[in-house]
């Protein structure tokens, strides 16, 4: 069936570091993919999304891109910040039945220290 | 202010008791939906509707129940027959066709 694997942390970066966190999907056709963020405490935000195959997804310093041949959907930022600390999901739509769902991956959870 | 409610934040409850969590929207989408979030889980689907008066099992429906009797309003019951009810609760909803959208979440805690 139609999946998510994204990296498992926790992962902890130093303010200023390179963040990539990899997403692959199993989906039968060709499904929107999503980042969502949840901060301590909260429920989910949605971070950043592509619908189609080569669409770039990006929101405050965060990209991803829907890559078909490799069924990914990496998140990066080139300076991660104390604020960014949260734990964030790897998601694709499934349409089933006429129903649309969300699919998501387990999370990964980050830390950034100062 | 259009968003979604869930109320209480914290929830409290005995062992064999049934309890409703409550989640209410006024942004006027059709679908809505219940999430369960554990530690190193990731998010588990447990019910969505997508018109009023209708709703569907998700993975892990058993032990819960729902109404869908008004569009703004979705309420979650956990009955006594679920095993393991201490757990985040999140619920969502989204316009036809489009992402979701999450209220803050109510943690439950059964003893």
């Amino acid at each position: 069936g139609d999946s998510v694997t994204q990296m498992e942390g926790p992962v902890t970066l130093s303010e200023e570091a390179f963040l990539t966190i990899n997403c692959t999907y199993t989906a039968t056709g060709y499904p929107s993919l999503f980042w969502y963020v949840q901060y301590p405490g909260e429920g989910l935000q949605l971070l950043l999304k592509a619908t189609k195959a080569d669409d770039k997804g990006s929101n405050k310093g965060f990209e991803a891109t829907y890559r078909k041949e490799t069924t990914s959907f990496h998140l990066e930022k080139g300076s991660v910040q104390v604020s960014d600390s949260a734990v964030y999901f790897c998601a694709l739509d499934l349409t089933q039945g006429g129903s649309e769902k969300l699919v998501f991956g387990k999370g990964m959870k980050l830390t950034v220290n100062p | 202010d259009g968003g979604i409610t869930q109320s209480p934040k914290y929830l409290f409850r005995k062992e064999g008791q049934n309890v409703t969590l409550s989640c209410e929207q006024n942004l006027n989408h059709d679908a809505m939906y219940w999430y369960r979030q554990d530690p190193g889980q990731g998010l588990r689907l447990i019910y969505y509707s997508q018109i009023v008066n209708d709703f569907q099992k998700g993975d892990i429906a058993e032990g819960y129940s729902v109404s869908r009797e008004k569009k703004e309003s979705f309420p979650l019951t956990v009955t006594s027959a679920q095993k393991n009810p201490t757990a985040f609760y999140l619920c969502a909803s989204s316009p036809q066709g489009s992402e979701q959208y999450f209220g803050p979440g109510t943690r439950l805690t059964v003893t």
